[in-house]
């Protein structure tokens, strides 16, 4: 069966590391997404892609990065993370725009110390 | 830009109750109205989309939403709630015209209680 996946489910880190977490998808799906999930918050959108070698900022992109080199895989880079990024991050794809529902990983939950 | 509100952050109910979720987006043009569900640990699954035609969608495990466009909203609701329906439960919205990007409303926690 197609599916999303995300590694890893959980990590701890310390302020100023970089860290990557990984999203792939079997659905063959053009757009992908990362939000991350915070109490009170909801889901807020980081960065998104349409494509190969498309990414385009969310609403707090600030601090993170991606890079889509083919269509299964849209990693998540925190340059330098900080405390204020602990959070649970999803990945979350769809076939195109305006097509239909997302599909979201099993979400990542990463804790800055 | 568009955005969601959900008037309600935590619900309680007991079981057999009735349920009513509110929602209310702002977007001044044609949408895409979605409800997911997030069950405790796990990740998000649709529970109900719409996209047009009738305004009253029916969705899984019972529940429905009935889109008012005059009021912006996308109310969600189930006759009869079950202690399997506690859970986190989002509503999203996608406007046409907004480069396909989903916003999402805060979430509200339903507890049913047994």
């Amino acid at each position: 069966d197609a599916e999303i996946t995300q590694s890893p489910r959980h990590k701890i880190t310390e302020t100023g590391r970089q860290v990557t977490l990984a999203c792939h998808q079997t659905w063959n799906h053009n757009n992908m997404f990362w939000y991350r999930q915070d109490l009170g918050h909801g889901l807020r959108l980081i960065h998104y892609s349409y494509g190969v070698h498309d990414t385009n900022k969310g609403e707090v992109s600030d601090g993170y990065s991606v890079s889509r080199s083919n269509t299964e895989d849209l990693p998540l880079t925190l340059e330098s993370a900080a405390s204020s990024q602990t959070s649970v991050y999803f990945c979350a794809s769809r076939l195109a725009e305006n097509t239909g529902e997302l599909f979201f990983g099993e979400g990542s939950r990463l804790t800055v110390l | 830009a568009q955005s969601v509100s959900q008037h309600n952050h935590h619900v309680i109910l007991s079981e057999a109750a009735s349920l009513e979720l509110g929602c209310n987006y702002s977007y001044g043009g044609t949408v895409n109205l979605f409800w997911y569900v997030q069950y405790p640990g796990q990740h998000l699954q649709l529970l109900l989309k719409y996209f047009s035609g009738d305004p009253l969608v029916k969705g899984i495990k019972g529940f429905e939403a009935e889109f008012i466009k005059s009021k912006f909203s996308f109310n969600l609701r189930k006759p009869s709630v079950q202690w399997s329906d506690t859970a986190e439960y989002f509503c999203a919205v996608n406007g046409w015209s907004n480069a396909g990007k989903s916003t999402f409303g805060d979430g509200t926690t339903l507890t049913v209680k047994p």
